[in-house]
């Protein structure tokens, strides 16, 4: 079965500064997507990046990045530049369809708190 | 681009009674849609994907008579919570899936707040 860790609870980060927020998953599939959401206190679910497997080139969306090590299977995300607004809930997520049948399992979540 | 909408984003019902939330995607067509429920600090739980035209697809544990779901149109889903008592008070979203020139994609509601008294 496919499971998804994010082994820190909570972070801070000052202003202006760069935070890695770590993410490691369990498959024994070859291909599938990696996302990364961000749910700030709105609770509104807001896709920050997403990478397919297959793809070695590690995605990059503005001030957000991955570093994506598919053999380890380490999926971490790097955060340039924090912003106070970037202070929220962060989800990784594992994602696979095979037949029709969609497998989406969220990890639980690393608090990020971006400091002044 | 690919907007989901949720409604009710809260909803109180009385014990007994069923409550039913509506998911609408606004500007893509939405085949496969998801829904999830979320307990307070805690993370997202898939109960269900629906696929538009055909019966949905539940997760283990999940009882498909107390979460009816229904996706009759490439828009709109909805989940229907029947007999709802105070255990079923959560968080529900809704999400569907997208394409787009990066492949696959998914969006999600803005959930819903589910309070049973």
């Amino acid at each position: 079965a496919q499971t998804v860790t994010q082994s820190q609870p909570e972070m801070s980060v000052q202003e202006a500064e760069t935070v890695t927020l770590s993410c490691t998953y369990d498959t024994s599939e070859s291909n599938y997507y990696l996302f990364w959401y961000k749910q700030p206190p709105s609770r509104q679910m807001i896709l920050v990046i997403r990478q397919e497997a297959y793809k070695q080139q590690n995605a990059t969306e503005n001030r957000f990045s991955v570093n994506f090590q598919k053999a380890a299977k380490s999926f971490s995300l790097k955060i340039s530049d924090s912003q106070l607004g970037d202070t929220a809930m962060y989800f990784c997520a594992f994602m696979n369809h095979v037949s029709g049948t969609y497998k989406y399992i969220f990890g639980t979540g690393t608090r990020l708190k971006v400091l002044a | 681009g690919a907007v989901v909408s949720q409604h009710p984003s809260r909803v109180i019902c009385k014990s007994g009674t069923s409550v039913k939330i509506e998911c609408r995607s606004l500007d893509f067509q939405a085949t496969t849609m998801f829904w999830y429920r979320q307990f307070p600090k805690q993370s997202l739980m898939l109960m269900a994907t629906s696929n538009e035209g055909s019966k949905a697809t539940y997760e283990q544990g999940v009882e498909k008579d107390k979460f009816l779901i229904n996706h009759a149109s490439l828009t709109l889903s909805t989940l229907t919570v029947t007999s709802a008592h105070p255990e079923d008070s959560s968080f529900y979203i809704c999400s569907a899936r997208f394409l787009d020139r990066r492949g696959d994609g998914y969006t999600f509601g803005s959930g819903t707040r589910l309070t049973v008294v």
